[in-house]
Parts: C-alpha cells; sequence; structure tokens
C-alpha cells in the first residue's frame, strides 16, 4: 500500500534562512506527488506536483522540491525563508498504476514557523 | 478565492442534532471529495464522488451520509454525532478522479461536536 511520511511535525528556521521539509514515501512503483500548504484556518493549496516529466519541480512563492527515486523522497525546500511562510505543510501521493483509484494519501503534516 | 466554497466556516451541534456541511465548486470539475482533518492525524479521505456517483466510501460511519445532486454540489449530512467527530471537514475537487489530478479545497467547516 502507499504511505507517505514526513520527517518532524514542527520545524522552526529564522528569516531568511533555508527551509528544507522532508517527506518519504513507499512504493515499488514511483508515484504522483505533492506538496500543499495550508494557512491557519484555511484550506490547502497546492504548491507543486511531480508527475514523471523534471525531477526538480518549481512551485509557487520560491518552492521547489526534488525527486529522487533511490531515496524515494520529495523533500521541499526554500533558499529563503519569509515570515509569510509560516503555515502547515503536507507532502501527498497519488499511485500510479492501473487499478487504482488515484486518490491522495497525505502525510501527517508538519508546521514551519518562521522567527524574526 | 479558491473555486470551492464550503459553509458554514463554523458549527456547533449537539450529539441529538441533526445538520449539513454543503460545499459548492465553479472550476467545471467532475469530481468531488469529503476529508476529515483531526488534530495530529493524517487528512482522512471520507467519500469520492464522479460525476455524481459514489466511488469510494472509506468505511465511513453511518452518522456520516454524503450527497451529491450534480456535478458542483456536495452535501454532507450529519447525525447522532459523537464528540470525537469534531474536526476539519476539508471539501475538495477535481477534474477527473485519479492518479496525476490535483485536488482543490475549501476553507473547511470546523465542526464540534458538544
Amino acid at each position: 500500500a502507499q504511505s507517505v511520511t514526513q520527517l518532524g511535525s514542527h520545524v522552526s528556521v529564522s528569516e531568511g534562512a533555508l527551509v528544507l521539509l522532508r517527506c518519504n514515501y513507499s512504493s515499488s512503483v514511483p508515484p504522483y506527488l505533492f506538496w500543499y500548504v495550508q494557512y491557519p484556518n484555511q484550506g490547502l493549496q497546492l504548491l507543486l506536483k511531480y508527475t514523471s516529466a523534471a525531477t526538480l519541480v518549481k512551485g509557487i512563492n520560491g518552492f521547489e522540491a526534488e525527486f529522487k527515486k533511490s531515496e524515494t523522497s520529495f523533500h521541499l525546500t526554500k533558499p529563503s525563508a519569509h515570515m509569510s511562510d509560516a503555515a502547515e505543510y503536507f507532502c501527498a501521493v497519488s499511485p500510479n498504476y492501473g487499478g487504482s483509484q488515484g486518490n491522495l494519501i497525505f502525510g501527517k503534516g508538519t508546521k514551519l514557523s518562521v522567527k524574526p | 478565492e479558491t473555486g470551492v466554497t464550503q459553509t458554514p466556516r463554523h458549527l456547533v451541534m449537539g450529539m441529538t442534532n441533526k445538520k449539513s456541511l454543503k460545499c459548492e465548486q465553479h472550476l467545471g470539475h467532475n469530481a468531488m471529495y469529503w476529508y476529515k482533518q483531526s488534530a495530529k492525524k493524517p487528512l482522512e479521505l471520507m467519500f469520492v464522488y464522479s460525476l455524481e456517483e459514489r466511488v469510494e466510501n472509506n468505511s465511513v460511519p453511518s452518522r456520516f451520509s454524503p450527497e451529491c445532486p450534480n456535478s458542483s454540489h456536495l452535501f454532507l449530512h450529519l447525525h447522532t454525532l459523537q464528540p470525537e467527530d469534531s474536526a476539519l471537514y476539508l471539501c475538495a475537487s477535481s477534474h477527473n478522479v485519479g492518479f496525476s489530478t490535483e485536488a482543490f479545497f475549501g476553507q473547511g467547516t470546523r465542526l464540534t461536536v458538544v
């Protein structure tokens, strides 16, 4: 069965510092992968997605993620954190094989805090 | 504006009440979803509708009853809920079900069962 693991339920960085949020997936076939962001009292918004084209995916708000098959990882990065990046981030996987509904399976989320 | 609108934003209900959550999407999508988001748990997919037909029901208790009268509207009817049902209920839509299709989410309904 597909699953996704986000390491660290809470990450804190200083403004201007590198943001690194970790996501590992388990799947025998490389799936489709997504990062979503949730601001307080809001729904989820898509940041970026990997669908087997380029392994380095650029998203909105300066975020990017790299798909590494050998490490079964899809970590989210941003070179310089901004106060407005404080939110909860969810990694999600969608199975990529026949017979599956292909519905999104979410990780538990990582809450990002940004210190001035 | 995400294109997916949920009402109400907040709801407090007693265990014997009956209420409904409403979701409307203005994106022309064919698939709609209900998710439950509880503290410290992953998002749980509850129901999936494709072209108004339910295609997935993930072992959700019968006190939750979905309804999809057309491809733009989705309801979640609630009755005799338990305190552990308190959560953020998120509606989402996508162009079609599955695979690389990304989902667009509403802002959610914060439900408190007292």
